[in-house]
């Protein structure tokens, strides 16, 4: 069935600094791919979204390419704040979503 | 109201009792979906309504969760003889449809249920 692994957390950066975060999937044909982010107490929320391969998402400075051949969705952000700081979640769609385990940022001012 | 609502926010039940959940999606929203999301785990997928219908309950751990939607809009989650392994917050979600992947679905703040 489909999947998405996430790297494993929590991660902590300084304000600035850059972040990657990893995402690979398992799944048949083409689903679309999504970041959703759920800030401290708060609900999901959409992020970014890429709906088939080599497109590229992207929202508030984050960015995440659809790689087909590497299965793979990695979020990007070239200098991150105190406001990112938040609990990053990869899915993959196509009637539900599958989430991966989310991981937890924290952003060092 | 322009997003999702759910209530409860916060239940507490003791085990062996019912709780109910309640879904307002956007109006309009064909989709409604629901998920669990136990503490420091993804979302997971439990069932899912086209208006009326229940067109996968694939997810929903056994038979004591059910799910209705009757009029195609508000939906309630029911869990009969609460579990201690039940606890943890109860996500639900709306889109215009469900068989377009683009289609963003909109979460609500979602219930955390604490059986004890």
């Amino acid at each position: 069935g489909d999947s998405v692994t996430q790297m494993e957390g929590p991660v902590t950066l300084s304000e600035e600094a850059f972040l990657t975060i990893n995402c690979t999937y398992t799944a048949t044909g083409y689903p679309s791919l999504f970041w959703y982010v759920q800030y401290p107490g708060e609900g999901l929320q959409l992020l970014l979204k890429a709906t088939k391969a080599d497109d590229k998402g992207s929202n508030k400075g984050f960015e995440a390419t659809y790689r087909k051949e590497t299965t793979s969705f990695h979020l990007e952000k070239g200098s991150v704040q105190v406001s990112d700081s938040a609990v990053y979640f990869c899915a993959l769609k196509r009637s539900k979503l599958t989430f991966g385990k989310g991981i937890t940022l924290s952003v060092r001012p | 109201g322009a997003g999702v609502s759910q209530s409860p926010r916060y239940k507490v039940a003791k085990r062996g009792q019912d709780v109910a959940l309640r879904c307002d999606p956007i109006s309009g929203h064909v989709s409604l979906f629901w998920y669990q999301q136990a503490l420091g785990q993804g979302p997971e997928f439990l069932t899912y309504f086209q208006n009326e219908a229940q067109l996968d309950k694939s997810g929903l751990p056994s038979d004591r969760f059910f799910a209705e939607r009757p009029e195609g809009s508000v939906s309630t989650l029911k869990i009969q003889r609460t579990q201690q392994e039940d606890s943890a917050v109860y996500l639900c979600a709306s889109s215009l449809a469900v068989w377009e992947p683009r289609n963003e679905q909109f979460f609500g703040p979602g219930t955390r249920l604490t059986v004890l």
